[in-house]
Formats: C-alpha cells, structure tokens, sequence
C-alpha cells in the first residue's frame, strides 16, 4: 500500500530564517505529488504539483519553491519566511480516479 | 473567486441523527467530486467520491449526492457517532491524471461537524 511521510511535524521560524519541509511516499513509482497549505480559516490551497523528477508547476506566486530531486521525493523550501507563510503544509499523493492521499501535515508557525 | 463552496462552517448534528453536509460549485468543468475529513493537526483523510455521471455514491453510512444541473451536492452520515466529529471537506476536480492532474483538488473551506450525545 502507499504511505506518505513528511517531516517536520511542527515548527516554528523566524521571520527571514529558510525552510525546508521534506516529504517521501512509497509503495508507488512515478507519482504525481502535490504541496498543499491550510492557511487559518481557509480551504486547502494548492502551493506546487509535480509529475517527474525536476518537473515542477506553482499554482499560486509566493515566497516558496518546491523541488523534486528524486522519484519519490518532494521538498518544499523558503529562502526568507514571511509571517503570512504561517499554515499548516501537507503533501499529497495522486492516486486513480482523481483522488488523492494526505500526509500528516507540517505546521509551521512564523514568528 | 471561490469555485467550491461550503456555505456552513459548522454544524451540530445529535447522536444517531442524519448529517447532510453541503457544498455548492460554480465550474461546469469539474466533472469529480470528493469528501474529506479532517481531525485538527492531521493530514485529511479521504471519505467517499462521485464522479458526474452518477447522481449518489454510497459507502456504508456515507452516501454522496450530486446535483449537477444545481451543481450542488450533499454527504450525508446515517447514523451520526461522536467519531464524525471533525472539519468536512469538499472538493472537486477537473483535471486529468491522478490527484486531478496540474490542477489538483478545487477545496471549500470546510464544515466543523460536531455529534452531541
């Protein structure tokens, strides 16, 4: 079966320090990947999808960037946090049928 | 512009009673709908799905609804259990390829269901 595992499980930055939140599946090859963020008394927005190695689309303009160095790994960075980055991250994994599969979550609180 | 919307943000629903939780979109281009649930600080967790060309879904005590000439459509929970207690989210799709393709999963921003005893 296919899990997902992402790292930090919380955190919490200074204004202008990077980031780096790190996400790993298994149980599958070639999977599209998503970065999604729960911003407070907001939906899920999504941040960056992915569906190969090096091969990364933004949904939305912003202070992040995202990259895929190997198959199964997705990588969500900031050089310099803003206080607005503050949320709750989740990686996600796209399975058949439209549907896809949660992480546990990053919260990252900016300070 | 909010395509996907989920016009309750909470809802308090008596053990054993039915929940309906609603949701209404505005792209005639989604054509995949989904339900997630949420506990606070954990990932969501995938409920039940319905794609257009059905009008209801059903998985043991959820059923889906979809309306899609009022592109509308409703989860319902029979019977309600104090572990549905969580924040409900709809969702919609239009892309193609696993996980909607390019453009992901269109969310609303959620409903907090809350089961009494």
């Amino acid at each position: 079966s296919q899990t997902i595992h992402q790292w930090p499980a919380t955190l919490v930055q200074p204004v202008g320090s990077p980031l780096s939140l790190e996400c790993t599946v298994e149980g599958t090859s070639n999977p599209n990947l998503y970065w999604y963020r729960q911003a407070a008394g907001r939906g899920l927005q999504l941040l960056f999808y992915s569906i190969g190695i090096g091969q990364i689309s933004s949904e939305v303009p912003q202070n992040l960037s995202a990259s895929r160095p190997q198959d199964r790994q997705f990588i969500l960075s900031s050089k310099k946090l803003l206080l607005s980055d503050s949320g709750f991250y989740l990686c996600a994994l796209g399975v058949f049928g439209n549907t896809i599969y949660f992480g546990e979550g990053s919260w990252l609180t900016v300070v | 512009d909010q395509q996907v919307k989920q016009n309750s943000p909470s809802l308090s629903v008596q053990e054993g009673r039915i929940s309906i939780l609603n949701c209404d979109y505005t792209n005639s281009m989604f054509d995949y709908f989904l339900w997630y649930k949420k506990y606070p600080a954990e990932g969501p967790t995938f409920l039940i799905s319905i794609s257009s060309i059905k009008d209801k879904n059903e998985d043991g005590r959820f059923t889906v609804f979809l309306n899609k000439s009022a592109k509308h459509l409703s989860l319902h929970i029979v019977p309600s259990q104090p572990g549905d207690s969580a924040v409900y989210f709809c969702a919609a799709s239009g892309g193609l390829g696993p996980g909607g393709g390019a453009d992901g999963l269109t969310f609303g921003k959620g409903t907090h269901l809350i089961i009494q005893p």
